[in-house]
């Protein structure tokens, strides 16, 4: 089967720079996702990675392993707007190429 | 706004009931997702379809049941409701799920209260 790990809570102070880890198992990975979710509200594609590596978007940068099952969001300039739930998802083809999401990450941006 | 649509936005019904919801997925995205959210929980995966035909199946109660239709919308039909069933359901889509495999795009979600 498929598992993820991510810290459950993170808090911050606005303007500054958050790391959101994600350590993945699975047979047959096919690539690690983040998602924002707000409160009430729907999950929004952040980032995918495919290879190892950094791809960056705006203020947002997701980091990728593949030897070590191991991949981060990087959240820089932090802005009061970014607290939210952060998901990380692999893509498993072993697993009928479906999402496996990991439990979220609440993310709490204090002024 | 994702494209994908889903209605109805609240839903709120008995125990022991059947209830449908439907999703409209972006246009030409032939892969449509279902998810439950409970509250405080993660997203679990329900099921898959891909250009009508079944295509991966998580842990989706028997009691539950979806289908996707010729015009690539798709309704999940939940069955003998209970308590436990309340929930947000998100409805996702994506393009072919070969590209940019870790692509979905989600839908406002359907909240579904059982009382």
């Amino acid at each position: 089967g498929q598992s993820l790990e991510q810290p459950s809570e993170v808090t911050a102070v606005e303007g500054a720079i958050v790391q959101i880890n994600c350590t993945y198992q699975t047979s047959g990975f096919y690539g690690l996702s983040w998602y924002q979710q707000h409160d009430g509200g729907a999950p929004t594609f952040l980032s995918y990675n495919g290879l190892d590596g950094l791809e960056e978007t705006g203020r947002f940068s997701s980091f990728l392993s593949r030897s070590d099952s191991y991949g981060y969001l990087l959240l820089q300039e932090l802005q009061m707007k970014d607290s939210a739930s952060y998901f990380c998802a692999v893509r498993d083809l072993d697993a009928g190429n479906m999402l496996t999401f990991g439990g979220g990450t609440r993310l709490m941006v204090k002024p | 706004d994702s494209g994908v649509t889903q209605t109805p936005k609240h839903l709120i019904t008995a125990t022991g009931q059947r209830v449908t919801l439907r999703c409209s997925p972006r246009s030409g995205d032939l892969s449509v997702y279902w998810y439950q959210q409970s509250l405080d929980q993660g997203l679990q995966f329900l099921i898959q379809y891909y250009n009508g035909e079944e295509r991966a199946k998580g842990n989706i109660l028997e009691r539950f049941s979806a289908q996707q239709f010729p015009d690539l919308h798709s309704e999940l039909n939940l069955s003998s409701l209970e308590l436990g069933d309340s929930a947000l359901y998100f409805c996702a889509s994506s393009p072919n799920p070969l590209i940019r495999a870790g692509t979905q795009y989600f839908g406002p979600g359907t909240r579904l209260t059982v009382l």
